[in-house]
Formats: structure tokens, C-alpha cells, sequence
């Protein structure tokens, strides 16, 4: 069966500091894999997206994500963070032979300055 | 800008009291979903149409029902609100499905008193 696995249900942080969200994936056949971002009462929009090819993914807002096949991961960096990243972030896949999105539990990321 | 609309954003219903949450898209996307996000939970898809193709997950409770007349709208209908059924409804587009990026509306948040 397919599942998302995000261990961080928070993450505090300071301003300009660096910040990883993990993400972890299972799944028998290959998958897409996505990060969303979602800011208080409002809907999720998408950060970036591993679809093949570089396994180092380039989104919006200066976040980044490296897909790791060995390790089942997908885990979403940012070198320096901005109070106005403080967001629940959401790790999703969707097997390349399915159409169900599957969501991983989210993590809160608290940047404080 | 082409987006998805949801209405209303807030709702407050009694108990048992039917509600209806409407979606619209200026994406001309095939597939619609609804989600429903509890309170610090990931979101859950209760079902979505692939054109006027319905499908519903296998755990979405009968209480919810959905209809899509057109391309463009597509309609959430809960018969019997419960006090469980309090939360964020978020409709999501895609042009198709597998590896297709879903556009989030803003949500409708549900309160049931």
C-alpha cells in the first residue's frame, strides 16, 4: 500500500536559520512525489514537484527538495527562512499507475525571529 | 486569473441540518475533488469526477453526496451534519490525473452546532 510518512508534526526555528521537513514514502511501484504548503484557512498550494529525472527539485519561495530512491525519501530544505514561511506543509505521492493523491500528517513549521 | 472558487468560505449549520459547499473552476480541468481536513489532519479525499465519471472512496460515509452538472461546477451536499463532520472542505482541480498537479481552492470551513 502506499503512505506518506512526515515524523516532524513541528518544527520550530529561528529566522535565517536553515530548516529540513522530512518526508518518507512507501510504495511497491514508483511514484510522484509533492510537497504543498498551507497558510492559515486557506487551501494548499503546491511548492514542487518530483515527476523523473534530477532528483534535486528547485520550487517556489527558494525551497528545494532532494528525491532519494535508496532512502524512500523526499525531504524539503530552505538555507535561510522568513517569519512568512510559518505554514503547515503537507508531503504527498501518487503512484504512477494510480490517481489518488495520498497525503503524509503535516508539519508545522514555527519560524520565530 | 484562472482558479477555483469555493462558497461559502465559512458556514455554520445545525445539527442535521443539510448544507450544500459549492466549487467552480476557470481551469477548464477534467477532474474534481473534494477533501475534508479535520483539524490538524491531513486532508482526506472523499471523492472525485473524471469528467461525469464519479468516484467515491470506499470509506466516504453516505451522509455525503457530490454532483457535478458541468465542466465547471461541481457540488458538495452533507444530508445529516454531525458534530463530526465539522471542518475544512477543500475542492481541487486537475487536468487529469496520475502526475498532474491538483490546484487547492481556499476552502470552506464547515462549523455544526
Amino acid at each position: 500500500a502506499q503512505s506518506v510518512t512526515q515524523l516532524d508534526s513541528q518544527v520550530p526555528v529561528f529566522e535565517e536559520a536553515p530548516v529540513e521537513l522530512r518526508c518518507n514514502y512507501s510504495s511497491s511501484v514508483s511514484v510522484y512525489l509533492f510537497w504543498y504548503v498551507q497558510y492559515p484557512n486557506q487551501g494548499l498550494q503546491l511548492l514542487l514537484k518530483y515527476l523523473s529525472g534530477s532528483t534535486l527539485v528547485k520550487g517556489i519561495n527558494g525551497f528545494e527538495a532532494e528525491f532519494n530512491k535508496s532512502q524512500t525519501s523526499f525531504h524539503l530544505r530552505k538555507p535561510s527562512v522568513h517569519i512568512s514561511d510559518t505554514a503547515e506543509y503537507f508531503c504527498a505521492s501518487v503512484n504512477t499507475g494510480f490517481q489518488k493523491l495520498v497525503f503524509g500528517t503535516g508539519t508545522r513549521l514555527l519560524v520565530s525571529p | 486569473d484562472a482558479m477555483v472558487i469555493q462558497n461559502p468560505r465559512y458556514q455554520v449549520t445545525q445539527f442535521g441540518k443539510p448544507v450544500t459547499l459549492s466549487c467552480s473552476q476557470t481551469l477548464n480541468h477534467n477532474v474534481m475533488y473534494w477533501y475534508q481536513q479535520k483539524s490538524s489532519q491531513a486532508p482526506k479525499l472523499l471523492f472525485h469526477y473524471y469528467d461525469k465519471d464519479f468516484n467515491n472512496e470506499a470509506d466516504t460515509p453516505d451522509n455525503f453526496q457530490s454532483r457535478r452538472p458541468n465542466t465547471s461546477f461541481c457540488f458538495l451536499d452533507i444530508r445529516s451534519p454531525g458534530l463530526g463532520d465539522a471542518a475544512m472542505y477543500l475542492c481541487a482541480t486537475s487536468l487529469s490525473a496520475g502526475a498532474n498537479v491538483l490546484t487547492f481552492g481556499a476552502g470552506s470551513r464547515l462549523t455544526v452546532l
